[in-house]
């Protein structure tokens, strides 16, 4: 079985401060973990993956994540938030089978 | 590409009635999902097929619910009766093959009143 839990329900921040939005993970195997975003009334945007190599994976729109094993985290960053970031973020993981689970979301709220 | 393609954005209908959602998947994806968005439930992974065929479909909520997929550029999700607790987002969603990276549809926002 694998599960994604993301503990924020919400996460506010100013316009220029960092972002963090936290995902740990539960996978058997090797872990193929993804960000996507979804903005209102809109589908799901991929925004980076993480599928081996480097624990720093850069992505879409200045964000980042950092793979961290020990800690079975992928959480996502970004220095410098901006107002357009406010949206709602999934964290997903799957394994070596099609099915990719996903969590429950994060809404960020960026205030001018 | 045009991305992955769904209709009808909106639907509105009355308890009862049937309902077909339709999507057009990325060239060359050979795989599809069907999610359901509900505020209370989240993102529900409905089926999946691969080479136009249900692979899983465990997350069908019930026999109303039935999915197909003639060719690989074409997957329909009906839902017969329709009822006000399936009002939702429901997305279709196409993975790059190499890596499962899913791209979704716009999705389709169904209301049953």
């Amino acid at each position: 079985a694998q599960s994604v839990a993301q503990p924020e329900d919400q996460v506010n921040v100013a316009e220029g401060n960092p972002l963090t939005v936290k995902c740990t993970y539960s996978v058997s195997g090797n872990p193929y973990l993804f960000w996507y975003v979804q903005y209102p009334n809109r589908g799901l945007q991929f925004l980076l993956k993480y599928i081996t190599g480097d624990n720093l994976v850069k992505g879409s729109y200045g964000f980042e994540a950092e793979f961290n094993k020990s800690q079975t985290s992928f959480h996502l960053k970004k220095p410098s938030a901006l107002v357009s970031d406010s949206a709602l973020y999934f964290c997903a993981v799957r394994s070596n089978d099609y099915k990719l689970s996903f969590g429950a979301g994060t809404t960020v709220t960026v205030r001018a | 590409d045009a991305g992955v393609i769904q209709s009808p954005r909106h639907e509105v209908t009355e308890m009862g009635q049937e309902v077909t959602l339709r999507c057009k998947p990325i060239s060359g994806h050979n795989s599809l999902f069907w999610y359901r968005q509900t505020m209370m439930r989240g993102l529900e992974l409905l089926i999946y097929f691969n080479n136009n065929v249900p692979i899983d479909d465990s997350g069908m909520p019930e026999d109303r619910f039935s999915a197909k997929m003639p060719n690989a550029s074409f997957s329909t999700l009906k839902i017969q009766p329709s009822e006000p607790r399936d009002s939702a987002v429901y997305f279709c969603a196409s993975p790059l093959p190499s890596t499962g990276e899913l791209f979704f549809g716009e999705g389709s926002r169904l209301t049953v009143l």
